[in-house]
């Protein structure tokens, strides 16, 4: 059975980091591209960041580049997201999903989410 | 940067269909994704590239795309289908995942 668990969520100030982590299992980690995507309370989806399958490649909405790093450790089954320079508008849960493998698959799978809240 | 545009809200009576559109310049020539998204839920795939279904998704949920304009299409609606519903798409001219402002589905 295909898994994501995302960890790592919590209360931070602004300008401050937090580093979001994903444990995948029941599937090859190593095989699939990952996505971050946020949702701020009450507001629809709004996509963060997606990583290639041997992290060859990886994109950042323009809201979080410069401060997002999306990384993995294929070894370790797991994606993390380092999340500096918070502001209040980066509060939201995050979620991690992977690609459905072809070209034009979607997202099939999404952990459950973590929720990052920037508040003074 | 591409837009999608969907209606915030569709309504429908049971056993009814349910039309959810997604508006987007030349959508047509991209590939659209549908994910279903009930309250303190994470989102579900529910039509990848179109009009496929993945596995365990009903024959009720079915999509279509051309022009500018992508449609999830629900039939026979259920009370369970009421929830919010997202258009995704990638657009490779700014390397972007963009999602649509999402549609609450209310079955009356």
């Amino acid at each position: 059975e295909v898994q994501l668990v995302e960890s790592g969520g919590g209360l931070v100030k602004p300008g401050g980091s937090l580093r979001l982590s994903c444990a995948a299992s029941g599937f090859t980690f190593s095989s699939y591209s990952m996505n971050w995507v946020r949702q701020a309370p009450g507001k629809g989806l709004e996509w963060v960041s997606s990583i290639s399958s041997s992290s060859s490649y990886i994109y950042y909405a323009d809201s979080v580049k410069g401060r997002f790093t999306i990384s993995r450790d294929n070894a370790k089954n797991s994606l993390y997201l380092q999340m500096n320079s918070l502001r209040a508008e980066d509060t939201a849960v995050y979620y991690c999903a992977r690609d459905g493998g072809g070209p034009n698959s979607g997202s099939d799978y999404w952990g459950q989410g973590t929720l990052v809240t920037v508040s003074s | 940067s591409y837009v999608l545009t969907q209606p915030p809200s569709v309504s429908v009576a049971p056993g009814q269909t349910a039309r959810i559109t997604c508006g987007g310049n030349n959508i047509g020539s991209k590939s659209v994704h549908w994910y279903q998204q009930k309250p303190g839920q994470a989102p579900v795939l529910v039509v990848y590239d179109d009009s496929d279904r993945p596995s365990g998704i009903p024959e009720r949920f079915s999509g279509s795309n051309s022009g500018n304009t992508a449609t999830l299409t629900i039939s026979r609606v259920e009370a369970g289908d009421e929830a919010d519903y997202y258009c995704q798409v990638w657009d490779s001219s700014s390397d972007h995942q963009v999602f649509g402002g999402g549609t609450k589905l209310t079955v009356l």
